[in-house]
């Protein structure tokens, strides 16, 4: 099974600046991967698909990069309503799998 | 407007039963593939089930033979039968759709707003 993992577990960001979260994954997926936003009490939104894809509706300035078994989100400028957990996923293989997340919280 | 909403979630003991449901509008649940993926309180995710829209099933290692995944077309609803729950079966549970025109293994979207199990005695 592929183990997928983040990095850093959590990251202090001010309004504003930039931040880029890290996901790897134990073999390579290709660019079998997708990241998600989840806020508490909420499902999960998917934001981008195929390592680099943005989802419909999703702002220019979240991006994705990477692939193999190396992986990047980038949120550009953070807004407020961006403080969340991350996760990625892989789906190359069976059975799909997630990273335990990066929460992004405010510095 | 596309919509999942999960239903079917409480408290249960251990070794007991549990359905959840999970009404979809806006498209055709026999026409997707349409997966389960839980999260245990506080914690990170977990695929458990899919239904291909040929019917067939696969589930993680943790939930085979105890959790069944169905659906009925005439009701386009998505159901997981959950037998002999163990207190590590504790979470939100979501019904998650895969993106149509696309093969099983794929990413979710959308996601219902999800249910909670509770295992305990």
């Amino acid at each position: 099974e592929i183990v997928m993992t983040h990095s850093p577990a959590t990251l202090s960001v001010s309004p504003g600046e930039r931040a880029t979260l890290s996901c790897r994954a134990s073999q390579s997926v290709s660019t079998n991967l997708a990241w998600y936003q989840q806020k508490p009490g909420q499902a999960p939104t998917l934001l981008i698909y195929d390592a680099s894809t943005r989802a419909t509706g999703i702002p220019a300035r979240f991006s994705g990069s990477g692939s193999g078994t190396e992986f990047t989100l980038t949120i550009s400028s953070l807004q407020s309503e961006d403080f969340a957990v991350y996760y990625c996923q892989q789906y190359n293989y069976w059975p799909v799998a997630f990273g335990p997340g990066t929460k992004v919280d405010i510095k | 407007e596309v919509q999942l909403v999960e239903s079917g979630g409480g408290l249960v003991q251990p070794g007991g039963s549990l359905t959840l449901s999970c009404a979809a509008s806006g498209f055709t649940v026999s026409s997707n593939y349409m997966s389960w993926v839980r999260q245990a309180p506080g914690k990170g995710l977990e695929w458990v089930s899919v239904i291909y829209s040929g019917g067939y099933r696969n589930y993680a290692d943790s939930v085979k033979g105890r959790f069944t995944i169905s659906r009925d077309n005439s009701k386009n609803t998505l159901y997981l039968q959950m037998n002999t729950l163990r207190p590590e079966d504790t979470a939100v549970y979501y019904c998650a759709r895969h993106p149509t025109g696309y093969s099983s293994l794929s990413w979710f979207d959308p996601w219902g707003q999800g249910t909670l199990v509770t295992v305990s005695s």
